[in-house]
């Protein structure tokens, strides 16, 4: 089984509202990420987590903020966005183990317009 | 640092037929990972083949198979007998094989190639 989950698939917010993004896996990995592609675009590291600790964060505005509230759920907090933060919002889980991050598998997406 | 080149940014190939999608990549590091990744038109991105670098003999995943020469850094994708399901764009990353911090971790990944399987 190699399924992520995410909710929900589309929102469409104003640029005061607060919503949030989850995403949840049952695979047993420890490490989980958050990406935001842009059309016909590769998807842009967003943040990175370790065994529910923050590892990595791509320099991403605090108007994005991650949480990890257990090793199987990953949640992306929205408030006061932009108009240009509408993408596509991919998470990914992969195996860690050691010093090794293994093959990521991602989930189907959250398409947000912020209007 | 890494790169990944893909330097098609389309093609086309008839239903059934076989096509093959170029990847170049650079990269310091003995051993890592390489990926093809494919993402339909519903956006879903989808894990299609993956390649240890330390392993010589090329992947295969049914009709989908990749020619990996370290040497020259190349890493295609052969689709073969082409379904209209094929239609996608298609991402080739690289991954190093250890090291979690920054950008160890990290997927690196080409611009992606859209391709079409007409009927």
């Amino acid at each position: 089984d190699t399924e992520v989950t995410q909710t929900p698939k589309h929102l469409v917010m104003g640029m005061t509202n607060k919503k949030s993004l989850k995403c949840e896996q049952h695979m047993g990995h420890r490490a989980m990420y958050w990406y935001k592609q842009k059309a016909k675009k590769p998807p842009e590291l967003m943040f990175v987590y370790s065994y529910e600790k923050l590892s990595i964060n791509e320099s991403v505005p605090s108007r994005f903020s991650p949480e990890c509230p257990n090793s199987s759920l990953l949640n992306l907090h929205l408030h006061a966005l932009q108009p240009e933060d509408s993408a596509l919002y991919l998470c990914a889980s992969s195996r860690e183990r050691r010093t090794v991050r293994e093959t990521q598998y991602f989930g189907p997406g959250t398409r947000l317009l912020v209007l | 640092a890494q790169t990944v080149t893909q330097s098609q940014p389309e093609m086309s190939v008839q239903e059934a037929e076989t096509v093959t999608l170029s990847c170049t990549y650079d990269t310091s590091e003995n051993n890592y990972y390489l990926f093809w990744y494919k993402q339909p038109p519903s956006r879903q991105m989808i894990l299609v083949i993956r390649q240890e670098a330390y392993k010589q003999q090329n992947a295969t995943e049914n009709r989908f198979s990749v020619n990996f020469q370290k040497a020259a850094k190349s890493f295609s994708l052969k689709i073969s007998d082409s379904q209209l399901g094929d239609t996608a764009m298609y991402f080739c990353a690289f991954m190093k094989h250890s090291g979690l911090t920054g950008a160890n971790s990290k997927l690196t990944f080409g611009k992606g190639i859209t391709l079409s399987v007409r009927p």
